[in-house]
């Protein structure tokens, strides 16, 4: 299976602290991409990073990619209440094939 | 104006019936997926469109079936609708092929079937 995982499953943190999500994927990529879904929406895009790309930052997001360990990982810094919502991983393949993670569910309380 | 729009946003219906579901988007964009969340937020392709020539087409049984009249509609229609195919259904599209754009999502349909 080409499907990548999340970890954490589940993240709660507090309103200006910063929450770090990991994803690990298996086989070789055309670029990694983040997503958010708020309770009840559809995705939301928020950063794609390309195979020869290390680091990404969008506002308060950072994204870093380790194609040689085969995993990326999100940080939110300065979380608000606004950021609770499910963060999807996706894997992006050169069929154009989007392979989602499990993703982790990150409660920002106030 | 909604970039990536679906109807009917909830469905709740009988095992055995046939539904559609209609997604589109008014982006310009050449290529358009279908998706399925499951109870565990699970999220996994089921078609794809580029130009409306099916290109991607996974392990579903065939009583789904996509049609994509032009390039900014896809429909999805399911026939004798099962219990195991309740989940939230999501139409996305994406500016071409090749896995190297982002995609937008619409906000999705809740199908439930009893």
């Amino acid at each position: 299976s080409q499907q990548g995982e999340e970890d954490p499953q589940a993240l709660s943190i507090q309103e200006g602290e910063n929450a770090t999500m990991n994803c690990s994927y298996k086989t070789s990529i055309n670029n990694l991409q983040w997503y958010r879904q708020n309770s009840g929406r559809g995705l939301v895009h928020l950063i794609l990073i390309r195979s020869n790309e290390r680091e990404k930052h969008s506002g308060r997001l950072r994204v870093t990619l380790d194609t040689s360990k085969k995993s990326s990982s999100l940080l939110i810094t300065a979380s608000r209440a606004a950021d609770t919502a499910s963060y999807f991983c996706a894997t992006a393949y050169h069929t154009g094939k989007l392979i989602f993670g499990q993703g982790t569910t990150l409660q920002v309380k106030p | 104006d909604t970039a990536v729009s679906q109807t009917p946003k909830y469905l709740v219906t009988q095992m055995g019936n046939d539904k559609s579901i209609k997604c589109e988007q008014n982006l310009g964009h050449d290529t358009m997926y279908w998706y399925k969340q499951d109870s565990k937020k699970f999220l996994k392709i089921m078609f794809s469109y580029n130009n409306k020539e099916l290109i991607i087409n996974e392990t579903v049984p065939n009583r789904f079936s996509p049609k994509s009249p032009d390039k900014a509609h896809l429909n999805l229609h399911i026939n004798s609708l099962e219990l195991g195919d309740s989940a939230v259904y999501f139409c996305a599209s994406s500016q071409d092929v090749g896995g190297s754009y982002e995609q937008y999502f619409g906000p999705g349909t809740r199908l439930t079937v009893t």
